[in-house]
């Protein structure tokens, strides 16, 4: 079974800091993960993914994620915040089954301040 | 540009009547998910079609079933909502393939039941 755990449902940053967002993982198979950001009353849309290849991945809007196998981890960064940053981020990991379900965390809500 | 549909965005119901959320897409994607989304919490799937193979989460009420008529619709049926059912309800879609390819996500359809 897979689970996903979000430290902090609520971040806030200033205009301009460095932007961090954790992700700890359980998987019983080596995981695939996805960040996915969510602006109010709108769907998902996803921020990047690791699907084993580079540790380290790159996604839209600056964002990126090193996948950490040691420490279970998959952290959202982006090293300088803007205001239409201001979201929620969830972090989601896979079953690899044929279906592509996935698990989500619990979310994570980003406040930008001026 | 290929896209997942959802109508309405916001539908009112009374309690106790019945209410359909339509899913379209453009993707050819084989697979469609229905999640439930309450406010600040992370979506929860419904139910799964893989093809026309109906895949029904083992919490998901009675209350709540689905149709898919052909590759690009899929309907969501609730059939004597309550008031707890007020949430948002996200459509997704995607490829088969062993996890490794993302979810596609609709704009949502807003529930609200008087």
């Amino acid at each position: 079974a897979q689970s996903v755990t979000q430290l902090g449902s609520h971040v806030s940053v200033s205009e301009g800091a460095l932007v961090l967002l954790r992700c700890n993982y359980s998987s019983s198979v080596p995981p695939y993960l996805f960040w996915y950001v969510q602006y109010p009353n709108q769907g998902l849309q996803l921020l990047l993914k690791y699907t084993s290849a580079a540790t380290l991945v790159k996604g839209i809007n600056g964002f990126e994620a090193e996948f950490k196998k040691s420490e279970t981890s998959f952290h959202l960064t982006k090293p300088s915040a803007h205001m239409s940053d201001a979201a929620e981020y969830f972090c989601a990991v896979s079953d690899r089954g044929g279906g592509n379900k996935l698990t989500f965390g619990t979310g994570t809500q980003l406040k930008v301040e001026l | 540009d290929a896209m997942v549909i959802q109508n309405p965005r916001y539908q009112v119901t009374q309690f106790g009547k019945p209410v359909t959320l339509s899913c379209s897409q453009t993707l050819n994607h084989n697979v469609m998910y229905w999640y439930q989304q309450k406010s600040s919490q992370a979506p929860k799937l419904l139910f799964h079609y893989y093809d026309k193979d109906f895949n029904n989460e083992a919490d998901t009420p009675d209350n709540f079933q689905s149709r898919r008529p052909n590759t690009s619709f899929c309907f969501l049926d609730i059939r004597s909502p309550g008031l707890g059912d007020a949430a948002m309800y996200l459509c997704a879609t995607s490829p088969p393939s062993g996890g490794s390819y993302e979810q596609y996500f609709g704009p949502g359809t807003r529930l609200t039941v008087t």
